[in-house]
């Protein structure tokens, strides 16, 4: 089983909708991050956590909101998607020493 | 949010070739230099960790040098494979943003037969 895993893995959304992804990992990390990857643009940060309610905003947190109740899930709601958001999500974790981070395998979010 | 400049934006070298990258970020409150290879289709996955002037670290054809003082890293691959192909991706942390990792736009390699 994957460390660090991301729910769902694809998905298409009308525009206005209210969508989630969902992250948890079983590294024990207390650091999550969400980050978005457009073609061209490299992994743009959203939104960290280096604990359970500990919430901080990243280089492109507008439009977004997360929430981290647990040490072992970081979600990310898209509160009104629109087209713009379409992108890849990644979900990463590391240790307080952020030695190294680790990434699940992406959620491909589609709005139309 | 640090300022992260990665070049070159791509490249593409024919196999045997040695190429190299560089990492361009603040110097100030610097604590650590993370670099990350990235396969199509796939999640980052971590090459190296520097933290301090004059650091070198290697992995097989892959090593990798940072200076601090001057906010810089270089990404050097010696005989590239066609299986190094992937976007290569650089992540300063500092003080000033929080510690957490911000990307730069990485640097697309394609190695050909």
């Amino acid at each position: 089983d994957a460390d660090v895993t991301q729910t769902p893995r694809n998905r298409i959304t009308k525009t206005g909708k209210r969508i989630m992804l969902e992250c948890s990992q079983t590294k024990g990390h207390d650091r999550m991050y969400w980050y978005r990857q457009d073609p061209g643009l490299g992994l743009q940060l959203i939104y960290y956590s280096f604990d359970v309610k500990d919430i901080n905003k990243g280089e492109i947190s507008d439009g977004y909101s997360v929430s981290r109740q647990a040490q072992a899930k970081f979600s990310l709601s898209l509160e009104s998607a629109i087209p713009n958001q379409t992108a890849l999500y990644f979900c990463a974790t590391s240790d307080r020493g952020g030695a190294e981070a680790f990434f699940g395998q992406g959620t491909r979010l589609t709005v139309v | 949010i640090l300022n992260v400049e990665q070049s070159p934006q791509s490249l593409h070298v024919q196999e045997g070739d040695s190429t190299n990258f560089t990492c361009s970020f603040p110097s100030s409150n610097f604590y650590a230099l993370h670099w990350y290879r990235w396969e199509t289709a796939k999640s980052p996955e971590a090459l190296f960790v520097m933290t301090l002037n004059g650091d070198e670290k290697k992995k097989g054809r892959i090593s990798a040098t940072l200076n601090t003082k001057e906010g810089y890293s270089y990404l050097y691959i010696k005989g590239s494979q066609p299986e190094d192909s992937a976007t290569y991706l650089c992540a300063p942390r500092n003080s000033n943003s929080g510690y957490a990792l911000n990307f730069g736009k990485g640097t697309s390699l394609l190695v050909t037969p």
